[in-house]
């Protein structure tokens, strides 16, 4: 069975400090992998996802994530925080676009 | 472009009574999925549909909820009766192909009293 485990629920940083969200996956195959942001009182937005390919990825406002196939990570990063990024942050597996499996999702805090 | 629109955003009913969400996908879209957050479960994929048939709705908690698609530009998620364990936030999403992007609307905030 598909399952994603996001460790950290809710994570703090300084607005300018680098971050990294942490994401593992249990899947049998290669999956389809997924990071989503959620503002409050919005819907979600993909930011990232991983198909195949180059295990890195590039994504929208300056977010990256890798792959680590050894070690059934996706974690997400990016280099200057900005205040704008404090949402909800998803990572999501599937066998494809369609029946994906969220994680609980964390939570970040940008002190100014 | 207008993206997926919900309505109501936000619902407060009593528990017993009906509860209709609805939900227009992006034009073009051809697939639509209901999700449904909550705190102790996360955010969960309750239904899709494909050209308006459902594919897959083993999301579905139990039979009080049913899920429409009468046409490409709409769907219904109905709640009868509903119970105080229904209170969550709804999500519809739409893709253009199962195998795209999903985009999510601004979701349904339901509070069952």
């Amino acid at each position: 069975a598909q399952s994603v485990t996001q460790p950290d629920i809710h994570i703090t940083v300084s607005e300018g400090a680098s971050l990294e969200l942490r994401c593992n996956y249990s899947y049998g195959a290669t999956p389809y992998l997924f990071w989503y942001v959620q503002s409050p009182g919005q819907g979600l937005q993909l930011l990232l996802k991983y198909f195949s390919g180059d295990t890195l990825v590039q994504g929208i406002k300056g977010f990256e994530a890798e792959f680590k196939r050894s070690q059934s990570s996706f974690n997400l990063r990016k280099p200057s925080v900005h205040w704008s990024d404090a949402a909800e942050y998803f990572c999501a597996v599937g066998p494809n676009n369609n029946d994906m499996r969220f994680g609980a999702g964390t939570r970040l805090t940008v002190k100014p | 472009d207008a993206g997926v629109i919900q309505s109501p955003r936000h619902e407060v009913t009593e528990m017993g009574q009906e509860v209709t969400l609805r939900c227009k996908p992006i034009s073009g879209h051809n697939s639509l999925f209901w999700y449904r957050q909550t705190m102790m479960r996360g955010l969960e994929l309750l239904i899709y549909f494909n050209n308006n048939v459902p594919i897959d709705d083993s999301g579905m908690p139990e039979d009080r909820f049913s899920a429409k698609m009468p046409n490409a530009s709409f769907s219904t998620l109905k709640i009868q009766p509903s119970e105080p364990r229904d209170s969550a936030v709804y999500f519809c999403a739409s893709s253009l192909a199962r195998t795209d992007t999903q985009y999510f609307g601004p979701g349904t905030r339901l509070t069952v009293l």
